[in-house]
């Protein structure tokens, strides 16, 4: 049974470009969260999709935009790169709508240059 | 900012056992204390949570206070792959009718390292 897999695992981008990132959640999960992780920091809520819907949205700029697709599956897109979104980005699935943990992937490490 | 406060960093012989301590003394009644860690290089993993009463599964031991202000999870014979930053998170959980999960507010964490 696969766990959450996201790819790339690694990926250099320059400022201003766009970047999608994407994911797979946990067999038999329907809901698809997404954090941000800088360098020595806690992973940073961006949002959470259930039913191809965006339900909960953390602090992040509308360059942050997401995608869940019938299959569960996720995309994060970020738009006009900074240097400060160099981070791990990190997928993480659950059930909707129960008390059960967040799986989570290892994650896609962007570097913007 | 999180609601929890942990020691910024920790360590333990290895054998031992690791107490990792967390306050949260403004949880709410119907947040329950999550724990999570996370090892160099790879995403949190989930180890155990609890509402009120104590919880042990295959990983650990939960210890929550009576008053639930403060909690404390154990890993009863620590390893070297133990080594990892701890996160205690506190969450709401959803309604019976279901609704958000309620996102994890993660703080910095315990730096916990097991030696030999």
């Amino acid at each position: 049974d696969a766990g959450v897999t996201q790819s790339p695992t690694h990926l250099i981008k320059t400022r201003g470009q766009q970047v999608t990132l994407r994911c797979s959640p946990k067999s038999g999960h329907d809901t698809v969260s997404w954090y941000q992780q800088a360098l020595g920091q806690g992973p940073q809520f961006i949002f959470q999709y259930y039913e191809e819907e965006e339900r909960q949205r953390g602090n992040f700029p509308d360059r942050f935009s997401g995608h869940q697709f019938p299959n569960y599956s996720s995309e994060l897109n970020v738009n006009a790169l900074l240097l400060g979104d160099s981070a791990l980005y990190l997928c993480a699935s659950s059930f909707w709508g129960r008390g059960s943990p967040l799986h989570f992937g290892n994650g896609t490490r962007l570097t913007v240059t | 900012d999180a609601k929890t406060t942990q020691p910024t960093s920790m360590d333990c012989a290895e054998g031992r056992a690791a107490n990792l301590p967390c306050n949260h003394s403004t949880i709410s009644g119907n947040e329950y204390v999550y724990w999570y860690r996370q090892i160099h290089s790879q995403g949190p993993q989930y180890i155990i949570h609890g509402l009120k009463n104590n919880e042990t599964n295959e990983m650990a031991s939960l210890i929550i206070t009576e008053d639930r202000k403060s909690s404390t999870l154990i890993l009863p014979h620590a390893t070297l792959r133990d080594t990892a930053v701890y996160y205690c998170i506190v969450r709401v959980e959803p309604g019976v009718y279901g609704g958000s999960q309620g996102n994890l507010i993660f703080g910095k964490g315990t730096k916990l390292s097991v030696k030999p």
